[in-house]
């Protein structure tokens, strides 16, 4: 079974619906990480977090909300989805402690489609 | 602002050629430095990384990297492609705390 996963992995959706992006992972890593990944901008950081309790906005964070609900649990929200946020989705994660150096674990990945 | 750039978003090879994929990044101080992989349909995964010590490091797949301090380099080389070396490849810094930033990657298409 996959360490990292995301659901739904595809997604077609309409300008102004709300729309929710789910990634669970099974390495027990306190951190988790939400990025989008467009052609020719490679991956940006959306929100990142430390723990349950630490959230944090990443470089391109306007237009989403995320929730750790657990500390395998990491969603994120459009409230209101744009054409503009049309992309891929991946969630990541990595070990504890002090992050530099650190792998960072990659989902699968979500399509997202705004119409 | 810290910074990752990929000279190449593109790169057409021949089965057994060499590759060399270049990574600059702006930033003075001490950082960590990664090679990432994208294979077609699948997530990214870890090719090689370099925290300290010799700056050439060897990762999976016969792949190295090689680190050079004075040009804020981070090269990555096979001596012979695959095609199934296929895939988009990303380059990626961290300078401490827990943001990594990532190039806008390579596209690989190795020709059979």
């Amino acid at each position: 079974d996959a360490d990292v996963t995301q659901t739904p992995r595809n997604r077609i959706t309409k300008t102004g619906k709300r729309i929710m992006l789910e990634c669970s992972q099974t390495k027990g890593h306190d951190r988790m990480y939400w990025y989008r990944q467009d052609p020719g901008l490679g991956l940006r950081l959306i929100y990142y977090s430390f723990d349950v309790k630490d959230i944090n906005k990443g470089e391109i964070s306007d237009g989403y909300s995320v929730s750790r609900q657990a500390q395998a649990k990491f969603s994120l929200s459009l409230e209101s989805a744009i054409p503009n946020q049309t992309a891929l989705y991946f969630c990541a994660t990595s070990e504890p402690g002090t992050s530099r150096g650190k792998e960072q674990f990659f989902g699968p990945g979500t399509r997202l489609t705004v119409l | 602002a810290q910074s990752v750039s990929q000279h190449n978003h593109h790169v057409i090879l021949s089965e057994a050629a060499s590759l060399e994929l270049g990574c600059n990044y702006s930033y003075g101080g001490t950082v960590n430095l990664f090679w990432y992989v994208q294979y077609p349909g699948q997530h990214l995964q870890l090719l090689l990384k370099y925290f300290s010590g010799d700056p050439l490091v060897k990762g999976i797949k016969g792949f190295e990297a090689e680190f050079i301090k004075s040009k804020f380099s981070f090269n990555l080389r096979k001596p012979s492609v695959q095609w199934s070396d296929t895939a988009e490849y990303f380059c990626a810094v961290n300078t401490g705390g827990f943001k990594t930033i990532f190039g806008a990657g390579t596209r690989l298409f190795v020709k059979a």
